[in-house]
């Protein structure tokens, strides 16, 4: 069975601080997608990546695929309370691309 | 820009009920997918559907549940007779065609989801 372990499962930072958000799994992923959900609503795809060493940027976060494709982490600079939400790793998996959601981090900025 | 949507955005529904969930997928997909969210738990996924037939259902995806793609538009889910643990947000999800292997084929866009209260 795979699974994808997310931790931290809740960050509370002030606005300006970096962090980073990690995706871990003992089983390898073709890709892997990063997901941030509101309250109430589907999750919104932000990046997929594909290739094992890959680093992906979208403004102010960086996403990297691990070069065995086994791990994935997202990292924010200078976060901003308009970056709170639930951030979700999916990893693709077998040849009906099914996702396998890791728990989410829950991540709260204070201004 | 395209996007899945899903109808209804909330339904309430008494044990043993049966109800219907709706999704249109964005337009040039073929793959169609059903996850689930119970309150405080992960998404998980509940089946697949290509060409018109489930491709890969989870255990969770019993005998209660049945999916179809009745004209060229729609995709439902369907639970014959609810119980209490069925509550949960329901998550439409398509994918354009294109190889397993990776790339932007495997991105998949979800819909807004339906929150299922089953009483």
């Amino acid at each position: 069975t795979q699974l994808l372990e997310q931790s931290p499962q809740f960050l509370s930072i002030q606005e300006g601080e970096n962090l980073t958000v990690y995706c871990n799994s003992s089983s390898v992923f073709s890709s892997l997608q990063w997901y941030r959900q509101e309250p109430g609503e589907g999750p919104v795809l932000l990046v997929t990546v594909v290739t094992g060493g890959e680093v992906k940027k979208l403004k102010r976060l960086t996403f990297q695929f691990g070069d065995a494709r086994k791990d994935s982490s997202l990292h924010i600079t200078a976060a901003q309370p308009g970056d709170t939400g639930l951030y979700l790793c999916a990893g693709f998996s077998g040849n009906t691309g099914k996702l396998i959601f890791g728990q989410g981090t829950t991540l709260q900025v204070k201004p | 820009e395209p996007e899945v949507t899903q109808t209804p955005s909330h339904q309430v529904t008494q044990m043993g009920q049966e109800v219907i969930l709706r999704c249109v997928p964005i337009s040039n997909h073929l793959y169609f997918y059903w996850y689930r969210q119970i309150l405080g738990q992960k998404v998980e996924f509940l089946v697949s559907f290509y060409n018109n037939e489930i491709s890969e259902k989870s255990e969770i995806f019993d005998d209660q549940f049945s999916v179809e793609r009745p004209d060229g538009s729609n995709f439902t889910l369907k639970i014959r007779s609810t119980k209490l643990e069925d509550s949960a947000m329901y998550f439409c999800a398509s994918r354009r065609t294109g190889t397993a292997t990776g790339g932007a084929y495997n991105e998949q866009f979800f819909g807004p989801g339906t929150r299922l209260t089953v009483l």
